[in-house]
């Protein structure tokens, strides 16, 4: 059983230019969850989706930020016109349940020029 | 407001020292409570605790859980270099995790 997925693990961007971080959750989960980590910072909490709905997007940016986790297919965390600010590690994890164990991805860098 | 607190936020001990790792916490509908060891990569899942008064053991590492006292402890026996890293106390609530700054620790050879 594949553990959880993020592709790309590295990503680098100019200012101005989008980004997307793809995760694929472990087979059977349906809840996915976003996390923003800066250097020696904790995990942020961004947004909590099931399949095909946002249920909390409380810690997610109103502007330029987005979601998704369609029917089929990778979850998809989408940053508009990235700024230095964004440069982080934003980690993907999925559960079984809605309150159950998270499983981690190995997380996507980015990095903004 | 929900929240975890873990003391000490850092730690330095030698190798085969014991340490207790202290998380509290206050979240709305508690569900259970986590505990991470996170290197320099994505977190790893050590234990889930539900129930008071039951310790969770896995090799040198414990875990129990006080639903009273809102309050868990990690311990870790004869710790090894490789137990360096942050521990993070994660209590959920519905539909939510919380995520503290965890506790660094560091085991010096």
């Amino acid at each position: 059983n594949a553990g959880v997925m993020q592709n790309p693990r590295h990503l680098v961007r100019r200012r101005g230019q989008e980004a997307r971080l793809r995760c694929s959750p472990m087979k059977g989960h349906s809840h996915v969850y976003w996390y923003r980590q800066l250097p020696e910072e904790g995990l942020k909490f961004m947004v909590y989706l099931q399949k095909e709905n946002i249920i909390d997007e409380s810690g997610m940016p109103k502007e330029r930020f987005s979601a998704e986790f369609p029917k089929e297919g990778p979850s998809i965390l989408r940053i508009q016109q990235v700024v230095r600010g964004d440069s982080a590690a934003y980690f993907c994890a999925s559960s079984p349940t809605p309150e159950g164990e998270l499983f981690f991805g190995e997380g996507s860098r980015l990095t903004v020029l | 407001e929900d929240k975890v607190v873990q003391s000490p936020l850092s730690l330095v001990v030698h190798e085969g020292d014991t340490v207790t790792l202290n998380c509290s916490y206050e979240v709305t509908n508690f569900r259970s409570l986590l505990w991470y060891k996170q290197e320099k990569k994505a977190p790893t899942f050590l234990f889930m605790l539900t129930s008071s008064g039951i310790e969770k053991k896995s090799g040198r590492l414990s875990s129990i859980l006080d639903k009273k006292e809102l309050f868990s402890i990690l311990n870790i026996t004869a710790t090894q270099t490789g137990d360096s890293a942050v521990y993070l106390c994660v209590p959920s609530g519905t539909y939510k995790y919380i995520f503290g700054t965890g506790t660094r620790l560091k085991v010096l050879a």
